[in-house]
């Protein structure tokens, strides 16, 4: 069974403060994902990564930044965070072209 | 400018009538085509898909039609359970950016014993 783990389930930041939110998969894939998802909108892409050190931005990218040192682990960086980045998080891995499997989900809220 | 829709944000089905989720898509170069399931406070789950060859694909209770023409999928459960309650997403892919997935809004099913 393919495992993907969030680091924190709810999360509670001030406006301003730097996030890092964590994400380890732990069935060896490629592909890594950063998703929020918002009322209305679906699942929207923020950035993803084929492979370790490698990125690509998604299409809302402005305001974070990612990291992958090691296969199994995604980070997504808030570098200063604001009200209009509180949503729910979500962290996916897939092997290359094919279907993804999500973590649970992490709920941000920024006051 | 979203490339899949679900204009549907909510659906009330019976327990045991067939439940009919739709999807709309704008990009004649999606050439594959998933449902994913999500449930309150979990992350969305693989359901179904469906390859651009084909136009339909069954398992179990489920059943994903592709209409090409018409750049229009939908998924049949039959029949509904209440268990089946949950948020449904449609995503598509191309053949050339294989790895970005597009999600439509979701729709919301509820069903009722």
């Amino acid at each position: 069974d393919v495992k993907v783990t969030q680091s924190s389930r709810y999360l509670v930041k001030r406006t301003g403060e730097k996030v890092f939110l964590e994400c380890v998969q732990d069935m060896d894939h490629e592909n890594m994902f950063w998703y929020r998802q918002d009322p209305g909108l679906g699942l929207r892409l923020i950035y993803f990564s084929y492979d370790v050190k490698m990125k690509e931005k998604g299409d809302i990218p402005e305001g974070y930044s990612v990291s992958r040192e090691k296969k199994e682990r995604f980070s997504l960086i808030l570098e200063s965070a604001s009200t209009n980045q509180t949503s729910m998080y979500l962290c996916a891995s897939s092997p290359v072209g094919e279907e993804q499997y999500f973590g649970p989900g992490t709920r941000l809220t920024v006051t | 400018d979203q490339q899949v829709k679900q204009n549907s944000p909510s659906l009330s089905v019976q327990e045991g009538r067939i439940s009919i989720l739709n999807c709309d898509y704008t990009n004649s170069m999606f050439d594959y085509f998933l449902w994913y399931k999500k449930y309150p406070a979990e992350g969305p789950t693989f359901l179904i898909s469906i390859s651009s060859i084909k136009d339909k694909n069954e398992d179990g209770r489920f059943t994903v039609f592709l209409n090409k023409s018409a750049k229009h999928l939908s998924l049949h459960i039959v029949p509904s359970q209440p268990g089946d309650s949950a948020v449904y997403f449609c995503a598509a892919k191309t053949l050339y950016n294989f790895n970005k997935f597009y999600f439509g809004s979701g729709t919301k099913l509820n069903v009722k014993p």
